[in-house]
């Protein structure tokens, strides 16, 4: 069966201009996460959706980030005025459950590819 | 594909020897602990986990030991493979909240390399 898929797969953008980044989740899952991971970093949360309700944004560095999950399937990871610090891979991942803590199953977080972000 | 092994500490192991991988938490009111794998140009990839009451569980290949004394973590890989290459992160969750969000706080990362 399919995976979580992303696209693109990568992106070059000159500094100020704005990017979307796609996330398909696998189908029926609840949860979707973005998570931002630098070069020879572990990924680092960003924000959390349960359905089409964005419950958490926490780890959003700026307001340039804006996620959004309109219909609880798909979901855009925007960033406008970008930075070259925002140069990073950006994963998003899914899973059945409501995102409680928990085991292998229904909280599994299962991770798409990653889109790779460079902004010169 | 793309290297996501730059600057991270390195382990270098032969093939069908055990790989030990160690890790440090921060928060010691995490209460849930995975430990992924994450081979180049791909996301991480679950390989097992474990509750903060229970200090060791096994899988096929592999053993996770829990400290919480110490707030360390090992990842145990028994009959290393070839395949076992890649980046390998531990990650740990605080006890949930109540609001719903299950936010995953990743370590730095191992690189094992395994030698034919």
């Amino acid at each position: 069966g399919a995976g979580v898929s992303q696209s693109p797969r990568y992106k070059v953008a000159k500094r100020g201009q704005d990017v979307a980044l796609r996330c398909d989740p696998i189908s029926g899952h609840v949860s979707l996460f973005w998570y931002q991971q630098a070069l020879g970093q572990g990924p680092e949360f960003l924000t959390y959706f349960q359905n089409e309700a964005q419950l958490d944004k926490s780890g959003l560095p700026s307001d340039r980030f804006f996620a959004e999950r309109p219909e609880g399937s798909v979901s855009t990871l925007k960033i406008q005025r970008t930075q070259q610090e925002d140069s990073a891979v950006y994963l998003c991942a899914s899973s059945w459950g409501l995102g409680l803590a928990g085991g292998q199953g229904i909280n599994e977080q299962f991770f798409g590819p990653g889109t790779r972000l460079t902004v010169l | 594909g793309e290297s996501v092994g730059l600057h991270l500490p390195t382990l270098s192991v032969q093939e069908g020897d055990n790989s030990i991988i160690n890790c440090a938490y921060s928060n010691s009111a995490s209460d849930y602990f995975i430990w992924y794998k994450q081979e180049s140009g791909k996301g991480p990839q679950f390989i097992i986990d474990i509750r903060s009451n229970m200090d060791k569980r096994q899988g096929q290949r592999v053993t996770v030991l829990l400290n919480k004394t110490v707030k360390h973590l090992s990842l145990q890989i028994a009959a290393t493979q070839p395949g076992d290459s890649a980046v390998y992160f531990c990650a740990e969750s605080p006890p949930d909240s109540g609001a719903g969000s299950y936010q995953l706080t990743f370590g730095k990362g191992t690189k094992l390399s395994v030698i034919p």
